[in-house]
């Protein structure tokens, strides 16, 4: 069985600060992990991605996503933090030899405070 | 065309309506997924098509659920005799891989809005 945790509903950091959104995934082979970011009534749009090779992966906007595969990890992380940068995040998971389709975390609200 | 385009954005039905949702995804993509988001949860699989071949339906929730794509290109999700727990953002998505795994990125419509009053 595949499952995603985002054990955080809330995340608020001020404006210039680092930011971290927490994600552990559970899957039964080796995962490929995804980040999306959802604004308001607006579909997903993807952050990034980690298949295989470099632990740290480097995406969109200046996000970037450490897969720590002992701790099950795949935290979400910018060094700075903008306003425009709050919105809801989710983090998912697919297995490798598993099924096609991706699961999600319930999602992490990012609140970036001026 | 550029994204995936899903249509209505918005649909409030009565209960016991039926509705059908669609889905335009982008050209040449083979790979196609519909997907439910409840207010304040994660996206939840509903199902899985291959060009036209539905390969996964495991997440539909009850025989009321029923999507196609007879041409393996636009798909509708139709929903049967609607209940309140019926509403829901419903997602889709689509994605280039030409085989049955992939693990290239999947590109999401804004969603339908479905409202069951």
């Amino acid at each position: 069985a595949q499952s995603v945790a985002q054990p955080e509903d809330q995340v608020n950091v001020a404006e210039g600060n680092p930011l971290t959104v927490k994600c552990t995934y559970s899957v039964s082979g080796n995962p490929y992990l995804f980040w999306y970011v959802q604004y308001p009534n607006r579909g997903l749009q993807f952050l990034l991605k980690y298949i295989t090779g470099d632990n740290l992966v480097k995406g969109s906007y200046g996000f970037e996503a450490e897969f720590n595969k002992s701790q099950t990890s795949f935290h979400l992380k910018k060094p700075s933090a903008l306003v425009s940068d709050s919105a809801l995040y989710f983090c998912a998971v697919r297995d490798r030899a598993g099924a096609n389709n991706l699961f999600f975390g319930t999602g992490t609200r990012l609140t970036v405070i001026p | 065309g550029a994204g995936v385009s899903q249509s209505p954005r918005y649909k409030v039905a009565k209960r016991g309506q039926d509705v059908a949702l669609r889905c335009d995804p982008i050209s040449g993509h083979v790979s196609l997924f519909w997907y439910q988001q409840a207010l304040g949860q994660g996206p939840e699989f509903l199902t899985y098509f291959q060009n036209e071949a539905q390969l996964d339906k495991s997440g539909l929730p009850s025989d009321r659920f029923f999507a196609e794509r007879p041409e393996g290109s636009v798909s509708t999700l139709k929903i049967q005799r609607t209940q309140q727990e019926d509403s829901a953002v419903y997602l889709c998505a689509s994605s280039s891989s030409n085989r049955g795994r992939t693990a290239y990125g999947y590109t999401f419509g804004s969603g339908t809005r479905l409202t069951v009053v």
